[in-house]
């Protein structure tokens, strides 16, 4: 069946940090990928999307490339803020059987001042 | 335009007893999902409603049930509570038509404690 699988966290960065967090995926056909973010307390959010390989999902300084050779959907982002601080999940949706997302287990970021 | 709501915030119940919880999409969405976030786990999903029929279930036993309106509204029913269901249900909405889900909005969820 389908499967997302994260780096284990939590991530600590220093602000102004670089941040990855890797995220690859198993599935059939051509999924869609996504990020997602729970801030504390709060539900989850799109952060970033990519539909197709190649494809690169952007938003708020975030960005993930779709590598369809690697199975992989890696986000980075070039300098971390502490307001960044929050639960990321990598999700996948297939265009066949079951519509809904699939998650990974999330990565948390903790970035200090 | 409201976002994906949910109710109650926070649920106490005692093992054995049953909850329902509730759901609101964003208006002029049709399809409803429902996940379980219980701690350290992630997200797990458990059911698809569309167009006011059961689409798909996540590996949950039969006690997790739920409905949808015809207003699109949805609820999730647990029955016979453990203390394992403890956790964040989080429903989302998305979009009607088409064969995936581009993006799906999810509500602030409902905080389970069982007892």
């Amino acid at each position: 069946g389908d499967s997302v699988t994260q780096m284990e966290g939590p991530v600590t960065l220093s602000e102004e940090a670089f941040l990855t967090i890797n995220c690859t995926y198993t599935a059939t056909g051509y999924p869609s990928l996504f990020w997602y973010v729970q801030y504390p307390g709060e539900g989850l959010q799109l952060l970033l999307k990519a539909t197709k390989a190649d494809d690169k999902g952007s938003n708020k300084g975030f960005e993930a490339t779709y590598r369809k050779e690697t199975t992989s959907f890696h986000l980075e982002k070039g300098s971390v803020q502490v307001s960044d601080s929050a639960v990321y999940f990598c999700a996948l949706s297939r265009d066949t059987g079951r519509r809904a997302l699939t998650f990974g287990s999330g990565t948390r970021l903790q970035v200090q001042p | 335009e409201a976002g994906v709501t949910q109710s109650p915030t926070h649920l106490i119940k005692t093992r054995g007893q049953q909850a329902t919880l509730r759901c609101s999409p964003i208006s002029g969405h049709t399809s409803v999902y429902w996940y379980q976030q219980a701690l350290g786990l992630g997200l797990q999903f458990l059911l698809w409603y569309d167009e006011g029929e059961e689409r798909n279930r996540g590996n949950f036993p039969p006690r997790f049930s739920g409905r949808q309106f015809p207003n699109y509204s949805s609820e999730l029913n647990v029955n016979a509570l453990e203390l394992e269901d403890s956790a964040l249900y989080l429903c989302a909405s998305s979009l009607p038509g088409g064969r995936i889900v581009l993006e799906a909005f999810f509500g602030q969820g409902t905080r389970l404690t069982v007892v």
